[in-house]
């Protein structure tokens, strides 16, 4: 089955500095790459996604870029702010999998002021 | 407007206790879910519905009841629950079940087993 592996598990930037977190997934029929921001206490917010007929897609500080052939994804964050301390997740899912998302392990970001 | 609604946001039940999860969502999407996260980890699926109808059981324990009323609505209901099936549980909805469908999630109900 697919399989998802993100990295790195911590990331600490400074304010102003970006950030980039990466994932890894398995089976090549995932067709669709949401990426969450998820605050303490709370459930997971959908930031961006990009689909498999996509290579980059940007929304103000935020983008993500996919690499079909080596089968990688990645999201950049621009410009960092303290309030974008969380923990992110990227997920992968299959056209005909029902819907199921897999998930990677999550990346805890951290922004010092 | 992208908002899944769950009640309660806090429940603390025995061993013995039964209750309920709810989810509401008003987007018109068909497709809805339960996913349980522990700490530091992913969500891990449990449930999907798709047009009111339960279509994936990820093997979970009969203890863990689903019920879909109608499309707007998603209850989890619970029965003699374990110490280890404290987690945060979180109920999500997308327009449709495949396909490159946006999932919105709740806030989630963080459940805690005495």
């Amino acid at each position: 089955g697919e399989n998802v592996e993100q990295h790195p598990s911590t990331l600490s930037v400074q304010e102003g500095d970006s950030a980039v977190i990466k994932c890894t997934y398995s089976d090549s029929a995932s067709n669709y790459f949401p990426w969450y921001k998820q605050e303490l206490g709370k459930g997971p917010q959908l930031i961006i996604d990009i689909r498999s007929n996509v290579g980059e897609k940007k929304d103000q500080r935020i983008a993500v870029t996919l690499n079909k052939t080596a089968k990688h994804f990645s999201l950049h964050i621009t410009e960092t702010q303290p309030e974008d301390s969380a923990v992110y997740f990227c997920a992968a899912r299959r056209y005909n999998q029902g819907g199921k998302l897999i998930f990677g392990q999550g990346t805890e970001l951290s922004v010092k002021p | 407007d992208t908002e899944v609604t769950q009640t309660p946001k806090h429940l603390v039940m025995g061993m013995t206790n039964k209750k309920s999860l709810k989810c509401e969502q008003h987007m018109g999407h068909r497709a809805m879910y339960w996913y349980k996260q522990k700490a530091k980890k992913p969500p891990e699926l449990m449930f999907v519905y798709s047009y009111e109808k339960l279509s994936i059981n990820e093997s979970v324990p009969s203890r863990f009841s689903p019920e879909c009323p109608n499309s707007s609505l998603l209850n989890l209901h619970l029965h003699a629950l374990q110490p280890e099936d404290s987690a945060l549980y979180l109920c999500a909805s997308s327009q449709f079940r495949g396909g490159n469908t946006e999932a919105f999630f709740g806030q989630g109900t963080r459940l805690t087993v005495v």
